[in-house]
């Protein structure tokens, strides 16, 4: 079974601009979280989709959204990019409840 | 917020050695998980423990849970250079809290050749 997937790897984005990131899950997952990691603040929870619903948020500004298409697939857009974006940007998929965490290797954002 | 706290924040030891993290959180939960974390990639479970058990074993790790202290332990058996990551503890908050999973800032290990 493939694992998670998330495109692209590297991104280099300019202050103001914004990004759009990709995550396929775990086929037959269909619950997709999405984390941001830094060296300051850790793992921290962006928000969370099942069944193209976003079921969770976690404390981030407006600027950070996401959806979840039919086959399950997600994307999360960062708009009005700053400084402090720059991180790794994770995405997991679940099967069901509360199992486990499948992680991807993630995709490192560097804002300039 | 974090929840979970790992201690130590780093720790270093001979292959072969056994290696002890620890972790506290703060909230009533349902689970506690222990992922790792290898350099720039992304994080892969290891073992999940529910707030009913005590103790866990899975290979050469083992997992202790004690809820009235709000803690808990991962005991790395006859360490392997391959176990050189970065370990976090993961906390599903029980009584409605739904922001994901509550992640430390985690220990780094190193298991020295």
């Amino acid at each position: 079974k493939a694992g998670v997937t998330q495109t692209p790897r590297y991104l280099i984005k300019t202050r103001g601009q914004q990004v759009t990131l990709s995550c396929s899950p775990i086929s037959g997952h269909r619950s997709v979280s999405w984390y941001q990691q830094t060296p300051g603040q850790g793992l921290q929870f962006l928000f969370e989709y099942f069944s193209e619903t976003q079921r969770n948020k976690g404390n981030f500004p407006g600027r950070f959204s996401g959806r979840q298409f039919s086959n399950s697939r997600s994307e999360m857009n960062v708009s009005t990019l700053e400084l402090g974006d720059s991180a790794l940007y994770l995405c997991a998929s679940t099967g069901a409840g509360n199992s486990p965490l499948h992680f991807g290797n993630g995709t490192r954002l560097t804002v300039t | 917020s974090q929840q979970g706290e790992e201690d130590p924040q780093a720790l270093s030891i001979q292959e072969g050695e056994n290696a002890t993290m620890n972790c506290s959180y703060k909230t009533s939960i349902n689970n506690l998980q222990w992922y790792r974390q290898n350099s720039g990639r992304g994080l892969v479970h290891l073992i999940l423990i529910r707030s009913n058990e005590r103790e866990k074993h899975s290979g050469r790790l083992r997992v202790t849970l004690d809820t009235s202290k709000k803690s808990s332990s991962l005991l790395i058996t006859a360490s392997r250079a391959a176990d050189t990551a970065s370990y976090f503890c993961a906390t599903d908050e029980s009584g409605g809290g739904a922001d994901g999973l509550t992640f430390g800032k985690g220990t780094h290990l190193i298991i020295q050749p």
